[in-house]
């Protein structure tokens, strides 16, 4: 299994900044994704984080708005911009490797003011 | 398309009974399914998960899911609830083709303990 630490835990920011989510992953994994989540709601997959090129997004995110890092194996980071409240939410970090488990960080909890 | 159903966002056991979550999906070929847990404040933690073999899948804490093919379900079931188990608990499936790497989730089932 993987261990997937992120920084920061929790962060409470102003409308209009930029915060920057790391994710550190204990070994190498193929894939790195990113998700969001709403407390007591389901994952929404926000990309695939590729090792040295573009993330791969999903339908309703912009790389403009996430811009996403992944410049080796075992590390990545999301960063949300220009942040209004509604990207209040709980921002989870995931890795795995083929087509075998994925493993999940422990979550960001970013509130917007 | 991939889908995967959670039809009770509650379920509600006493301590030492026991328990059973569902889960159907629906997926072209055969499917890899998964059961995650996430406790307040926590990040998902996995469970156990399907991919071929026995129909009978034993994961963490005592849990075990049994993959159904003609029903296409999985539903997550232990034989003795503890209060600790109560938490939020996600079924999922991985997509096929171009969606091979991404995992799918169900909208959740909050599973509640009572002493």
């Amino acid at each position: 299994s993987a261990v997937i630490s992120q920084k920061p835990s929790r962060d409470i920011c102003q409308r209009g900044t930029s915060l920057t989510i790391q994710c550190q992953v204990d070994s190498q994994v193929t894939m790195m994704f990113w998700y969001r989540q709403q407390p007591g709601q389901s994952l929404t997959l926000i990309a695939t984080a590729n090792q040295g090129s573009e993330a791969t997004y999903e339908s309703g995110f912009v790389i403009d708005k996430f811009p996403i890092s992944r410049p080796n194996l075992t590390f990545s980071t999301l960063t949300v911009s220009n942040m209004s409240p509604e990207d209040s939410s709980i921002y989870l970090c995931s890795g795995s490797t083929g087509a075998d488990t994925q493993y999940f960080g422990p979550g960001t909890r970013l509130t917007v003011l | 398309a991939q889908s995967v159903a959670q039809p009770e966002d509650q379920v509600n056991v006493a301590e030492g009974n026991p328990l059973t979550v569902k889960c159907t999906y629906s997926v072209s070929g055969n499917p890899y399914l998964f059961w995650y847990v996430q406790y307040p404040n926590r990040g998902l933690q996995f469970l156990l998960k399907y991919i071929t073999g026995d129909n009978l899948v034993k994961g963490s804490y005592g849990f075990e899911a049994e993959f159904n093919k003609s029903q296409t379900s999985f539903h997550l079931k232990k034989p003795s609830a503890l209060v600790s188990d109560s938490a939020l608990y996600f079924c999922a499936v991985r997509g096929l083709g171009s969606s091979a790497s991404k995992i799918i989730f169900g909208s959740g089932t909050r599973l509640s303990i009572r002493p």
